[in-house]
């Protein structure tokens, strides 16, 4: 049974600061997708991870995937207020089941 | 395009009593999915389909039914709400390959409440 992992839970952190999420998961996957959620809100698509290797940058955040560690991380860099959410890695769990890790919920601190 | 919508926002049932949350898209998207998020859990899938007629188990289906009888909607019945079902409720939808799916697009979520 696939598990997935985050850590840290909760993140709190200066404005300006660099930080990493890391996202285990237990079992062979070649698929991780990354997510956001505002308090209260829906999840927004961040970032696609399709292979061993794979890197995506957007703005502040840059996403890996490390399939034979089955691993992958999202480091923040310089962080600021507005990166204030939960973020969520999921993985594909055979086809079309899909497992969330429990969430990060970072806080940036002015 | 409207994305991924979803009836209604609030619910609040009596133990027993049976609804059904309505979902529906606009992308013609082959994949729709249900998932319940409560605190500290993250995110669990219900159940989901990859196509019209087609739908399987995900996670956690006990007590809950769904159908996909078009493309665009995906409804989630609950037959007889408890108060472990008391959650918030996600419905999303992605495209699919022949080696599973692009990102899924999530609806605004329904806050159910069974007292």
């Amino acid at each position: 049974e696939l598990k997935v992992e985050q850590n840290p839970l909760f993140l709190s952190m200066q404005e300006g600061k660099n930080y990493t999420i890391y996202c285990n998961y237990s079992t062979t996957s070649d698929r991780l997708y990354w997510y956001r959620q505002d308090p209260g809100k829906s999840l927004e698509s961040l970032f696609v991870l399709l292979s061993n290797g794979a890197v995506k940058q957007e703005g502040r955040l840059m996403a890996s995937l490390d399939t034979k560690a089955r691993l992958s991380t999202l480091h923040i860099t310089a962080a600021v207020h507005d990166l204030s959410a939960t973020y969520f890695c999921a993985v594909e769990s055979g086809t079309y089941k899909y497992i969330f890790g429990t969430g990060t919920r970072l806080k940036v601190l002015a | 395009n409207a994305g991924v919508t979803q009836t209604p926002k609030f619910q609040v049932l009596k133990t027993g009593q049976s609804m059904t949350l309505q979902c529906a898209q606009d992308m013609n998207h082959e994949y729709m999915s249900w998932y319940r998020q409560d605190p500290g859990m993250g995110l669990r899938l219900i159940h989901y389909s990859v196509g019209a007629g087609i739908t399987d188990q995900g996670e956690v289906p006990n007590g809950y039914n769904v159908s996909r009888s078009t493309t665009e909607d995906f409804p989630l019945r609950l037959l007889s709400a408890a108060p472990s079902q008391t959650s918030v409720y996600f419905c999303a939808s992605s495209r699919t390959s022949a080696i599973g799916t692009d990102t899924q697009y999530f609806g605004p979520g329904t806050r159910l409440t069974v007292l």
